[in-house]
């Protein structure tokens, strides 16, 4: 158990539909991460959050927003959901912002988005 | 722009065999390398990570990957692969992403299958 929850395990909705994935990181992490897992793209990095504030952005789509709330849980929308946005959404924690040799990212069990 | 990538899509071993798996990332600074393993049906978890030091870092359960910065690579390698072992595997690099901040950028995963 790495300490990061994610809620919920499994989703299936409807294309249009808007869906809210939720992480909670380890106890003690300020910085929270979005990763989209999917066949075709792997691993990629969406968001990263660190002690309330957008700390760095990387794939994310403009339907796709998240913030994190003062004490520290994150939430990502997704919004006008769309067939390929069907992936396993990681959320991941750390102690900083990740910076050089001092943090280690733990990640959550993930949750499975299926869009039909 | 930084990139990781893995060589092999899946491999496929007999238990007892030894594994190797590459990894190559193109990125002039310093790097944090690391590897992570993904269960069947689990979240990412830490095997090993370089930061600075003795190039051969050993990890959990047995794995151990040298770092080689003329190559720019950190393969990942198992004396002795056993079943429980099937899992994919994903090499990262972080790269920093403005602000303090470092992010993990992911190669695209190898499956290994370890066959008894």
């Amino acid at each position: 158990d790495s300490g990061v929850t994610q809620t919920p395990k499994h989703l299936i909705t409807a294309t249009g539909q808007r869906v809210t994935l939720r992480c909670s990181p380890r106890s003690g992490d300020l910085s929270v991460y979005w990763y989209q897992q999917s066949l075709d793209q792997g691993l990629q990095f969406l968001i990263q959050y660190y002690n309330g504030e957008e700390r760095a952005k990387g794939n994310i789509l403009e339907r796709f927003s998240a913030q994190q709330f003062p004490d520290l849980h994150s939430e990502l929308n997704l919004s006008s959901l769309e067939l390929g946005d069907s992936a396993l959404y990681f959320c991941a924690s750390s102690v900083g912002t990740g910076a050089r040799g001092l943090n280690t990212i733990y990640f959550g069990e993930g949750s499975w988005l299926t869009v039909v | 722009a930084q990139s990781v990538s893995q060589h092999n899509h899946h491999v496929i071993l007999s238990e007892a065999a030894s594994l190797e798996l590459g990894c190559n990332y193109s990125y002039g600074g310093t790097v944090n390398l690391f590897w992570y393993v993904q269960y069947p049906g689990q979240h990412l978890q830490l095997l090993l990570k370089y930061f600075s030091g003795d190039p051969l870092v050993k990890g959990i359960k047995g794995f151990e990957a040298e770092f080689i910065k003329s190559k720019f690579s950190f393969n990942l390698r198992k004396p002795s692969v056993q079943w429980s072992d099937t899992a994919e595997y994903f090499c990262a690099v972080t790269r920093y992403s403005g602000a303090g901040s470092y992010q993990l950028t992911f190669g695209k995963g190898t499956k290994l299958s370890v066959i008894p």
